[in-house]
């Protein structure tokens, strides 16, 4: 199928290392966004994108957490000097339009990335 | 501050046994609400969107309605396949474009 794919699908990392995590949106969807999900919790946003750019970095925890899109296409959340808060599901959820003040795009979800740190 | 309250926060039903998941929000003016579901393990799996107080959508054994408070997701005659959470999440209209995610309902059908 031609969903949203995420790997690694697990990581677990000593706390102090750093961490990226891959998220492969649907072809040709414009808008990506990050999402965290703690254990019986709903997702909870963390970053958006328009094609390559970031258009919204308001719900990253700290200035640990750096995203990118460089092409427009696949998108890296990078974790650094990772500590045991960051332990989550990291959620990737990409739709076809440029979210707006206007847009009610559906949001279509990958696996997630659990994240364990030590 | 846009709100999102689900409840039961789990649910168990025998198979058969119709039931009703509630997803109240609260928010300065709703642009869309949107009903996932999510197995363990997995992304969340698009069901439903609703735009208006009044609108239903059906798919298989579910049915979405909405109010102008609260929406509800109907499930007649469950299966145990239909186990898993059901999260519910807004978008608030004149915005912000991220949407609200209430915690979801765990829901276990047994056979």
């Amino acid at each position: 199928g031609a969903g949203v794919s995420q790997s690694p699908r697990y990581k677990v990392a000593k706390r102090g290392q750093d961490v990226a995590l891959r998220c492969d949106p649907i072809s040709g969807h414009v808008s990506l966004f990050w999402y965290q999900q703690a254990l019986g919790q709903g997702p909870e946003f963390l970053t958006y994108f328009q094609n390559e750019a970031q258009l919204d970095k308001s719900g990253l925890p700290s200035d640990r957490f750096f995203a990118e899109r460089p092409e427009g296409s696949v998108s890296t959340l990078k974790i650094q000097r990772t500590q045991q808060e960051d332990s989550a599901v990291y959620l990737c959820a990409s739709s076809l339009g440029s979210a707006g003040v206007y847009s009610s795009d559906t949001q279509y979800f990958g696996p997630g990335t659990r994240l364990t740190v030590l | 501050e846009d709100q999102v309250t689900q409840s039961p926060e789990a649910l168990r039903l025998q198979e058969g046994e119709s039931s009703s998941l509630n997803c109240s929000y609260t928010v300065s003016g709703l642009r869309g609400l949107f009903w996932y579901r999510q197995d363990p393990g997995k992304g969340p799996e698009f069901l439903f969107t609703l735009y208006s107080a009044g609108e239903e959508k059906e798919k298989e054994r579910l049915k979405a309605t909405l109010t102008k408070k609260e929406s509800f997701l109907h499930i007649t005659a469950p299966k145990p396949e239909d186990s898993a959470t059901y999260l519910c999440a807004v978008q608030a209209a004149g915005g912000s474009y991220i949407p609200t995610f209430g915690r979801g309902t765990s829901l276990i059908v047994h056979p």
